[in-house]
């Protein structure tokens, strides 16, 4: 099983962007694949979750509206997006592959980068 | 809302044994099961504990997990620990529509 992320990005305020992660060695429509947020010096957030056989996705209520899941399951990938960044979303992202609607996470991406700054 | 509180940091020396709370401040922490990551500095985190005591294939079985119902908290216990055992660790469960992280321990092994 991997997952491997989008490289590092560096961004300006109100800029768009859209990371990646491609999972490989697994039935990737059948695993639902979270988003981790990691502020800089700061503990571990769920952002939401995507099923991709459906692209079903589910927010935290905390990021709904602030971010956009999605899924492409014809290249076993799944995006995190933002319209418009602020200096506050700089951190570092991960995937993860979920087993269970709980949050039960079996293996991680290795992270992307994303600096806002002007 | 539903949180999990961690103490900040622990530290224990090398072969002795650590136990890290986490505490729900709400309901019961037994509606839902509770997971820990191990997370080394720099590094993306790494499942330690799944579903209240589960050790992913890998994990030593130094590592084990419980869960205290007269206490509503999840405990993460490491015996003989290893200098390579320093590291953040972070429950992490779900409620109230809401999947949840605690703050975070740091553990010292010295």
């Amino acid at each position: 099983v991997q997952l491997v992320q989008s490289g590092t990005e560096v961004k300006k305020p109100g800029d768009s962007l859209k990371i990646s992660c491609k999972g490989s060695g697994f039935s990737f429509t059948t695993y639902w694949i979270g988003w981790v947020r990691q502020m800089p010096g700061k503990g571990l957030e769920l952002m939401g979750i995507i099923y991709p056989y459906d692209s079903d996705a589910r927010y935290n209520p905390s990021f709904q509206g602030q971010v956009t899941i999605s899924a492409d399951k014809s290249i076993n990938t799944a995006y995190l997006q933002w319209s418009s960044l602020k200096a506050s979303d700089t951190g570092i992202y991960y995937c993860a592959r979920i087993l269970t609607f709980g949050g039960l996470i079996e293996y991680w991406g290795q992270g992307t980068l994303v600096t806002v700054s002007s | 809302n539903f949180m999990l509180t961690q103490p900040h940091s622990v530290s224990e020396s090398p072969g002795k044994t650590v136990t890290i709370s986490c505490t729900g401040n709400s309901g019961s922490i037994a509606s839902n099961y509770v997971q820990w990551y191990q997370q080394r500095p720099g590094s993306a985190p790494t499942t330690v504990i799944s579903e209240n005591n589960q050790r992913p294939s890998g994990v030593p079985d130094r590592f084990s997990g419980s869960i205290d119902t007269s206490s509503n908290s999840a405990s993460l216990t490491i015996s003989g620990l290893k200098t390579e055992d320093e590291a953040d660790y972070y429950c992490q469960s779900f409620a109230d529509n809401s999947w949840v992280f605690g703050g975070g321990t740091k553990l010292t092994v010295l």
